[in-house]
């Protein structure tokens, strides 16, 4: 069965700071992977998500995130961000093909000051 | 609908009582997921049903809980004889099936509190 983890539990970052969030998952063959968003009082929502291609995958509200198969990871980027960044964001992989459950990871606190 | 419905939205219940949580998923959704977040616990895979094959019971935490899908279309979760320890926010999350998934889209979830 697969795994996700995500080192950074808790993240204070002032605005305009730049943000890269960690995600590595363990799995050996083709996965699909997925970053969501909960913001406070809201449902979880995806930000961006990776089937095939370009490992550069950019998503909504200027977050990207990049595949390296070598180190199984799909960490998440913004280069400048801002107070409504302020969130829960998880990390998810799924085996690719057929029905596979998706793995969340336990997900990273961002709290941005104004 | 236009997106997947949880109710209740909260939910207070006594240690001992049986509580019931009810998912809309989206139309044409084959594939629906509860799962149970906790604080600090991330995502807690719970069950899965895929069209009319036979759910993927494999998350449950006991034989407590029990869900059903009924018409391949809404869901309830059951959890019987509920313990303080159940306390958390139930998410269901619906998808297109199979090969054909692009994403999950989740519920509000249902917050359940048992006191």
């Amino acid at each position: 069965a697969q795994s996700v983890s995500q080192h950074n539990h808790h993240v204070i970052l002032s605005e305009a700071a730049s943000l890269e969030l960690g995600c590595n998952y363990s799995y050996g063959g083709t996965v699909n992977l997925f970053w969501y968003v909960q913001y406070p009082g809201q449902h979880l929502q995806l930000l961006l998500k990776y089937f095939s291609g370009d490992p550069l995958v950019k998503g909504i509200k200027g977050f990207e995130a990049e595949f390296i198969k070598s180190k199984f990871s799909f960490n998440l980027r913004k280069p400048s961000v801002q107070w409504s960044d302020t969130a829960e964001y998880f990390c998810a992989v799924k085996p690719a093909g057929g029905s596979y459950i998706p793995t969340f990871g336990r997900g990273t606190s961002l709290i941005v000051h104004p | 609908g236009a997106g997947v419905s949880q109710s209740p939205s909260n939910k207070v219940t006594e240690k001992g009582k049986d509580v019931e949580l009810r998912c809309d998923p989206i139309s044409g959704h084959t594939a629906l997921y509860w799962y149970r977040q906790s604080l600090g616990q991330g995502l807690e895979f719970l069950i899965y049903f895929q069209g009319n094959s036979a759910p993927d019971k494999s998350g449950l935490p006991s034989d407590r809980f029990s869900a059903e899908r009924t018409g391949g279309s809404v869901s309830t979760l059951t959890i019987q004889r509920t313990q303080q320890e159940d306390s958390a926010v139930y998410l269901c999350a619906s998808s297109l099936g199979g090969d054909r998934v692009a994403g999950y889209t989740f519920g509000s979830g249902t917050r359940l509190t048992v006191v």
